[in-house]
């Protein structure tokens, strides 16, 4: 089944401790992206990779890493945690940006930092 | 990409359509409309998309206007089940790498 899964779909962390979220892909999509959802605030681009070991900064990039390795895997980094990043984070693939190139969502991951 | 400028939320009575209204004054010529759902917390879900024909899926039609200012999403006979929040986005088109911008939709509610 095509699908984006990431991982884990819950996390509660303390604040500077460094956690990964992992976003993996299996529709050999060219494009990803990672979002963040605040309440009031919708959809906020944090990175975007256009392809292998290309990577772009979205609209809320800072405290956030992200890394591109590999085209099915796209991990979001947080070196160091802040409450303020308690958050609904989603990852996002699709085919290179043109006609039919829908977005496929993966199921979320809530983190809260304390 | 373009901005866009949808209503903060809208009802409708089960059974009726729905029609989803969203501004994009400053969308260009190869940039893309797309409508997307979200049912609560869940991933967002691509619904349809268009550039400056009128579509029509399975689960909805997409009717962009001449000057391609504005669109509307239309959800023929509303269920319970399509409660959720609408988002309209205008994408580019091929050759291009941009970022891509949500705003902070439409929450549909289906009244019984």
């Amino acid at each position: 089944e095509a699908q984006v899964t990431q991982n884990p779909r819950y996390l509660i962390t303390v604040t500077g401790k460094k956690l990964t979220v992992t976003c993996s892909q299996n529709m050999n999509h060219e494009y990803m992206s990672w979002y963040r959802q605040d309440p009031g605030l919708g959809l906020r681009q944090i990175y975007y990779s256009m392809n292998v070991e290309v990577t772009d900064k979205g609209d809320v990039p800072e405290g956030y890493k992200v890394s591109r390795k590999e085209k099915r895997n796209f991990p979001l980094i947080l070196e160091s945690p802040s409450p303020n990043q308690t958050s609904l984070y989603f990852c996002a693939s699709s085919p290179p940006t043109g006609e039919n190139s829908p977005l496929h969502f993966g199921n979320g991951t809530r983190l809260t930092v304390t | 990409d373009a901005k866009t400028t949808q209503p903060t939320s809208m009802d409708c009575a089960e059974g009726r359509a729905a029609n989803l209204p969203c501004n994009h004054s400053t969308i260009s010529g190869n940039e893309y409309v797309y409508w997307y759902r979200q049912i609560h917390s869940q991933g967002p879900q691509y619904i349809i998309h268009g550039l400056k024909n009128n579509e029509t899926n399975e689960m909805a039609s997409l009717i962009i206007t001449e000057d391609r200012k504005s669109s509307t999403l239309i959800l023929p006979h509303a269920t319970l089940r399509d409660t959720a929040v609408y988002y309209c986005i205008v994408r580019v088109g091929p050759g291009s790498a941009r970022q891509l911008t949500f705003g902070s939709g439409t929450q549909l509610t289906v009244l019984p």
